[in-house]
């Protein structure tokens, strides 16, 4: 059982260029996410998927692009990357486990762009 | 929406001491509360959560309070080590329809051995 697995861990980019995140979990989960991480900014919600086939925008969807391509995956596109886009981005997936929800995190992507 | 205020943005304790920090939330439809626990360089985990009917609830040497009517949440750790040195973070959701917390921007709790 590996959880929820993000590719790649590091990645740099130059302005311009584009590049999609692979988030997958093997939970059985209808709900995941994508959040970005800055400092002293906390966890922000880019996008997310309460099942299969729904996609919706968070706090801070512009310039991003999500696809729910099953049950397990979830994918974050930038496609034209930009210096603000510079970041650690985490992929996540939840299940209401009848007293409490389970929120699981990837192990994060490093993103650079230049 | 949700607007989740957390203080302090950095707290340091010596070893042994209690550490204590606080969240506020704005939507009163909010009604479960988790506490996320980052290590350095790793991924935020669940280490403790509060729903709206409960007004303490305690796991060995961490507690969490709720005061629904002032809209304030708080974590607590007694007896600190040094590995409980982290970043912490508080969120506030709604148990309706969707799952969506939204997060404090963190408390970077250091313990001084």
């Amino acid at each position: 059982n590996a959880g929820v697995t993000q590719t790649p861990k590091f990645q740099v980019l130059k302005t311009g260029q584009s590049m999609t995140l692979q988030c997958a979990q093997d939970m059985n989960h209808n709900s995941m996410y994508w959040y970005r991480q800055d400092p002293g900014m906390g966890l922000r919600l880019i996008y997310y998927s309460a099942s299969e086939g729904t996609t919706d925008k968070g706090e801070v969807p512009n310039g991003y692009n999500v696809s729910r391509l099953n049950k397990r995956e979830f994918s974050l596109r930038l496609e034209s990357a930009a210096p603000s886009q510079t970041s650690v981005y985490f992929c996540a997936s939840s299940e209401w486990a009848g007293e409490a929800y389970e929120q699981y995190f990837g192990p994060g992507t490093r993103l650079t762009v230049t | 929406g949700e607007n989740v205020e957390q203080h302090p943005s950095t707290l340091s304790v010596q070893e042994g001491d209690s550490a204590v920090i606080k969240c506020t939330y704005s939507d009163s439809a909010s009604n479960y509360f988790p506490w996320y626990k980052q290590e350095l360089g790793k991924r935020p985990q669940l280490i403790i959560d509060i729903r709206s009917n409960v007004g303490e609830k305690k796991d060995q040497r961490i507690a969490v309070t709720l005061n629904k009517t002032a809209k304030h949440f708080s974590l607590h750790i007694t007896e600190t080590q040094p590995e409980d040195s982290a970043v912490y973070f508080c969120a506030a959701a709604g148990t309706g329809g969707s799952y969506i917390p939204t997060f404090g921007r963190g408390t970077s709790l250091i313990v001084h051995p």
